[in-house]
């Protein structure tokens, strides 16, 4: 079975500091992808970042990252210099061979200022 | 460029009413598509999903329906909707034939209270 776990329901994260935010999965496709999506209160879905099981380099996309530890089944997401705009939940997915594509249960960042 | 439609964007029915969600993408062809239910406060969980017309898979088993009548439209139906069917649904979609990589476009979110 297929699965994402996100285990911080809530995160607070200083104004300009990095924050990161915990993700693993847990699939035996030998290929799979792994995203990050952003949803403000307003509720749209923004992505943020990609990784491929097989890339052999972290993906980073602006002030994201994505630490990828494929030993440990891990997809952590890094945002630097931590902005107010940045509050909201942020959800870690997976699309493993196939088409289902599977999100964890997200974390609600807020950014004090 | 792609876009994508759901509508309508908020909903309050009452138990045991019917339901239809409508979601259109243009600029696209022969998607995937998907449906979505967020309940407040929690995650997405994959309802349906489909890639292609007439074929429907179907992720979990509630009183709800989905259907493809056209290539870029996906519909979501319920004959008698319950209390526990309120939330946020989204559908979305994903270039077809990219095994696991191409991420998913997401609609503006349909609200469901149901009363």
């Amino acid at each position: 079975a297929q699965k994402i776990t996100q285990t911080q329901p809530g995160m607070f994260v200083q104004e300009k500091e990095a924050v990161t935010l915990d993700c693993t999965y847990d699939t035996s496709d030998p290929s799979y992808g792994l995203f990050w999506y952003k949803q403000p209160s307003s509720g749209e879905m923004i992505f943020l970042i990609y990784q491929g099981s097989y890339d052999q380099q972290n993906a980073t996309e602006g002030r994201y990252s994505l630490n990828f530890q494929k030993a440990r089944k891990s997809a952590n997401l890094v945002i630097s210099a931590s902005q107010l705009g940045d509050s909201a939940m942020y959800f870690c997915a997976m699309i493993p061979t196939g088409n289902q594509f599977y999100f964890g249960t997200g974390t609600s960042l807020t950014v004090i200022p | 460029s792609q876009t994508i439609h759901q509508w309508p964007a908020t909903l309050v029915q009452p138990v045991g009413s019917p339901l239809s969600l409508e979601c259109t993408v243009e600029g696209t062809s022969n998607p995937n598509l998907y449906w979505y239910r967020q309940a407040a406060g929690r995650g997405l969980q994959l309802l349906f999903y489909s890639v292609g017309i007439g074929q429907i898979s179907s992720e979990v088993p509630q009183n709800l329906s989905a259907s493809r009548p056209q290539d870029r439209q996906f519909i979501l139906s319920s004959k008698k909707l319950l209390l526990s069917d309120s939330g946020f649904y989204l559908c979305a979609w994903k270039v077809r034939g990219w095994p696991n990589t191409g991420e998913l476009f997401f609609g503006e979110g349909s609200r469901l209270t149901v009363l």
